[in-house]
């Protein structure tokens, strides 16, 4: 009863060829995230969204975007992978509430840049 | 967002009570403690969460001291399955949904 999927499961793409990671998810939930952890490390949150509103984090470098068109949907693109953009990539996802909600996470895609 | 700290590793042995504290100083009123527990390659699964005092559902349990500046998440009879890295996470219920930021987590290694 997968509820946050992502696809693919494993990406390879060369050094500066856009790559785009897919999320979706079948909990109808307000807000969607994008997560960056690379090996032996904590996820890094990247940005997200609450409905259509885009929130980036301070220190999300450029080359890095997102997109939600709709509810279920949500989309990253690097648009110049670096060897230093090799990581994995998580997707997860809240209600909003005025009680807190835990973060439902996707088991990720794995980016490899050759 | 409050920074959190907690042990990097620890060994258990199987059929063990295992008790991971994690120190948030400077957590805020509004802020509130949730743990994660992350297989290797899978994303982080919410194991409980909560604000004061003690919580309890079906495979952990939560203790926050009066001051809340720590809390404990307790395994009972851990197994081998057990066996991943665990987060503690201090996080503000901001416009209606959470926001939080991920600690160095505690890898937890039980052992037969």
């Amino acid at each position: 009863d997968a509820m946050v999927i992502q696809n693919p499961r494993y990406q390879v793409t060369q050094f500066g060829k856009p790559v785009t990671l897919s999320c979706s998810q079948t909990l109808n939930h307000n807000v969607m995230y994008w997560y960056q952890q690379k090996s032996s490390q904590a996820p890094k949150l990247l940005f997200h969204y609450y409905d259509k509103d885009f929130n980036n984090e301070a220190d999300t470098p450029d080359n890095f975007q997102s997109r939600r068109p709709n509810t279920s949907f949500c989309f990253l693109d690097i648009r110049s992978p670096g060897l230093g953009d090799a990581a994995m990539y998580l997707c997860a996802t809240s209600s909003r509430d005025r009680v807190l909600q835990p973060q439902h996470f996707g088991d990720g895609t794995r980016l490899s840049i050759l | 967002l409050a920074k959190t700290t907690q042990p990097i590793s620890m060994d258990s042995y199987e059929g063990q009570e295992v008790n991971i504290t994690c120190s948030h100083n400077n957590i805020a009123t509004n802020d509130y403690i949730t743990w994660y527990q992350q297989f290797p390659s899978q994303g982080p699964r919410f194991i409980i969460q909560g604000y004061k005092t003690k919580v309890t559902n079906e495979v952990a349990s939560l203790f926050i001291p009066a001051d809340r500046k720590s809390s404990t998440l307790s395994l009972p009879r851990v197994s081998l399955s057990d066996t991943a890295v665990y987060y503690c996470l201090v996080g503000v219920l901001s416009g209606g949904y959470q926001k939080v930021t991920f600690g160095i987590g505690t890898k937890l290694q039980v052992i037969p």
